[in-house]
């Protein structure tokens, strides 16, 4: 069964560094998102991507944040200076096109900001 | 601000025994609810899309009724076995052409053998 993925499932990294995290959506899905999970709190929703760009972003997608489908399968979200409230569990999920369909989420990758 | 609100946050049950959990939300602007299976380590699995008043799915043992009127909606689980432990999310779309979804804390489910 098709499935989202997610690398590294684990990035630790010091604070103001730059990361870029990587997923690798469904194939024949067209939307695509990011979520992050800091710990204790509830799944956030950061941004979307449609066509080749940003449908919705939240007021966490700020200018530290962007997303980018380089080829026809990568899906990356990069953080440019790293903060320590980024920590967080970060969640890439794709749906089909059609409104009422599922997000597929990918396991996660846990960034770690020292 | 959109509050998704589940209950219990936790809960035991022996195995064998039937359970249910609430998901509630705003029911204004109201386009679909999710429910989401996560299992520690793994990606949470897609149960069930629903999108109108009295939509009952079912999946198994786990079936789910919504109530988009008074902005809830049920998960039950028959005869609960160890595997079904995980956290089970739900989490909301508004209407418009907006896809992004506005998750509730989760119920923690523990069925002890």
């Amino acid at each position: 069964e098709p499935e989202v993925t997610q690398t590294p499932s684990h990035q630790v990294t010091q604070m103001g560094q730059e990361v870029i995290l990587r997923c690798v959506p469904i194939s024949n899905h067209l939307y695509f998102y990011w979520y992050r999970q800091i710990l204790g709190q509830k799944v956030e929703f950061l941004v979307s991507f449609y066509n080749n760009e940003i449908s919705e972003k939240s007021e966490i997608f700020d200018d530290q944040f962007s997303v980018e489908r380089p080829d026809g399968s990568n899906f990356t979200l990069k953080i440019r200076s790293t903060k320590l409230e980024d920590s967080a569990m970060y969640f890439c999920a794709s749906s089909a096109s059609g409104s009422r369909n599922t997000q597929y989420f990918g396991p996660g990758t846990r960034l770690t900001v020292l | 601000i959109l509050n998704v609100e589940q209950s219990p946050q936790s809960l035991h049950v022996q195995e064998g025994d039937s359970t249910n959990f609430t998901c509630s939300f705003p029911s204004s602007n109201f386009y679909a609810l999710h429910w989401y299976r996560w299992e520690t380590a793994k990606s949470p699995e897609a149960l069930f899309v629903m999108t109108l008043n009295g939509d009952e799915k079912k999946k198994g043992r786990i079936s789910a009724t919504l109530n988009t009127k008074e902005g809830y909606s049920y998960l039950y689980i028959k005869g609960s076995q160890p595997e079904d432990s995980a956290t089970y999310l739900c989490a909301r779309r508004s209407s418009g052409s907006a896809r992004q979804l506005t998750f509730g804390s989760g119920t923690q489910l523990t069925v002890l053998p």
